[in-house]
């Protein structure tokens, strides 16, 4: 079976350049996890999906960041436009149910020059 | 922050001693989950306890949780170089899932 899968692994960019980030989720997950991992930190909540309907998304600036899931499958997370300290690395996971064990996918690594 | 604590920050040992990680979380908790991520890696789940379990044991692993002080601990046993890595705790409250700080371990063999 396969995992998460994320891409791209690394993504180099000028400030103010927009970018974005694609998941897909293991089959037949329905809850889907966007998180931020800074250096030395453990991974903060960006967005959760269930189906297609983000249900939480408290932590998402919106005014740069934005995410869908259409038709409930894979995913997608923009920063438009990025800043420097965006540069983090971005993980993306799925579970079922939603409080169960989570499966992360490797991560995109973001640097913002 | 809404992170957990992790404690301690960093553990080194020498191979085939046993590592022990703490970790304190804020609010009630449906489960509490313990991760390891290698470098540059994504999360790799552990072990999974519930809130009405004290003690559960997974291979070398052995995970405590004490709801009156909401608190849990992770002790790896005889650890191996392989197990150099970072380690998170996740509490689990309704549909939230919350990380900790991490620990990194550094087995020396």
């Amino acid at each position: 079976e396969a995992g998460v899968v994320q891409s791209p692994r690394y993504k180099i960019i000028e400030k103010k350049q927009p970018v974005a980030f694609w998941c897909n989720p293991i089959s037949g997950h329905n809850t889907l996890y966007w998180y931020l991992q800074n250096l030395g930190q453990g991974p903060e909540l960006l967005i959760r999906y269930e189906n297609e309907e983000a249900v939480d998304d408290s932590q998402l600036p919106k005014d740069r960041f934005s995410a869908e899931r259409l038709k409930g499958v894979d995913s997608t997370l923009k920063i438009q436009p990025a800043e420097l300290g965006d540069s983090a690395v971005y993980l993306c996971a799925s579970s079922t149910p939603p409080s169960g064990e989570l499966f992360f996918g490797e991560g995109s690594r973001l640097t913002v020059l | 922050s809404q992170q957990g604590e992790e404690d301690p920050q960093a553990l080194s040992i020498q191979e085939g001693e046993n590592a022990t990680m703490n970790c304190s979380y804020k609010t009630s908790i449906n489960n509490l989950q313990w991760y390891r991520q290698n470098s540059g890696r994504g999360l790799v789940h552990l072990i999974l306890i519930r809130s009405n379990e004290r003690e559960k044991h997974s291979g070398r692993l052995r995970v405590t949780l004490d709801t009156s002080k909401k608190s849990s601990s992770l002790l790896i046993t005889a650890s191996r170089a392989a197990d150099t890595a970072s380690y998170f705790c996740a509490s689990v409250g309704g549909n939230k899932l919350v990380f900790g700080a991490g620990t990194i371990l550094r087995v020396k063999s």
